[in-house]
């Protein structure tokens, strides 16, 4: 079974320029979240989706970044313009739609794709 | 407000010595899922364990053991006779159950960089 990929792996932009990145989550996941690490501080949330539908984005750091799931598949990260402290690495995860109530308590692993590496020069 | 911390930002040993990388975290939900993920040279973030707040069992996997104590809100993870391959930056993240929105949203700490040296 393939894991939660994302495009592409590496990318230069200049700043001021627009930079689209890719995920693709596991099969069947609904949730899909988008996390960035910028140079040496902790991985931050940015947003979370349930399906097609905007869970929580307030990790979202302002309005240059625009994120969508069409479909409740793939989802996309857009950053325009860039600017230098966009700089960092950009990760998608995923995870299965947990059950509420009493089954609740057994949460949902979330899984990692490998991470987009984004550098603006 | 919920916040993880690890304190050691980099360690570096000796093949086949054991080494123990700690981590603290807050919460006030009483209900919360605590993770450790590696992140190797070459960048994906592995997922190693995911605990739940109300099984303090400690656990085991081959080389890697955990250590939860709510006591004193610590999830330590333990690496018995170090290898190479170990050298990594290994997360702990803290996630609320979310009640019926079960968001999963993590709080991750600062990352351990442990290097293994031959």
């Amino acid at each position: 079974e393939a894991g939660v990929t994302q495009f592409p792996s590496h990318s230069v932009i200049e700043k001021g320029q627009t930079v689209t990145l890719r995920c693709d989550p596991i099969s069947g996941h609904d949730n899909l979240y988008w996390y960035r690490r910028v140079m040496g501080k902790e991985i931050k949330f940015l947003l979370h989706f349930v399906k097609e539908s905007k869970q929580d984005e307030s990790g979202m750091p302002n309005n240059r970044f625009l994120a969508e799931r069409t479909g409740g598949t793939y989802s996309t990260l857009k950053v325009q313009p860039a600017e230098l402290e966009d700089s960092g690495v950009y990760f998608c995860a995923s995870s299965q739609l947990a059950p509420t109530g009493r089954r609740a308590r057994s949460g949902n692993t979330i899984y990692f794709g490998e991470g987009s590496w984004l550098t603006v020069v | 407000a919920q916040k993880v911390t690890q304190a050691q930002t980099e360690i570096s040993v000796v093949e086949k010595e054991d080494v123990t990388l700690d981590c603290v975290y807050e919460t006030r939900d009483t209900t919360y899922y605590l993770f450790w993920y590696k992140q190797p040279p070459s960048g994906e973030l592995v997922f190693l364990i995911r605990r739940n707040s109300f099984d303090e069992q400690n656990e085991i996997s081959g080389r890697y053991s955990w250590n939860f104590q709510k006591s004193t809100s610590s999830f330590n993870f333990t690496i018995t006779a170090s290898q190479v391959v170990d050298s990594a930056v290994y997360f702990c993240a803290l996630s609320e159950a979310g009640g019926s929105s079960n968001t999963g949203k993590l709080i991750f700490g600062q990352g351990t960089t442990l290097q293994v040296k031959p």
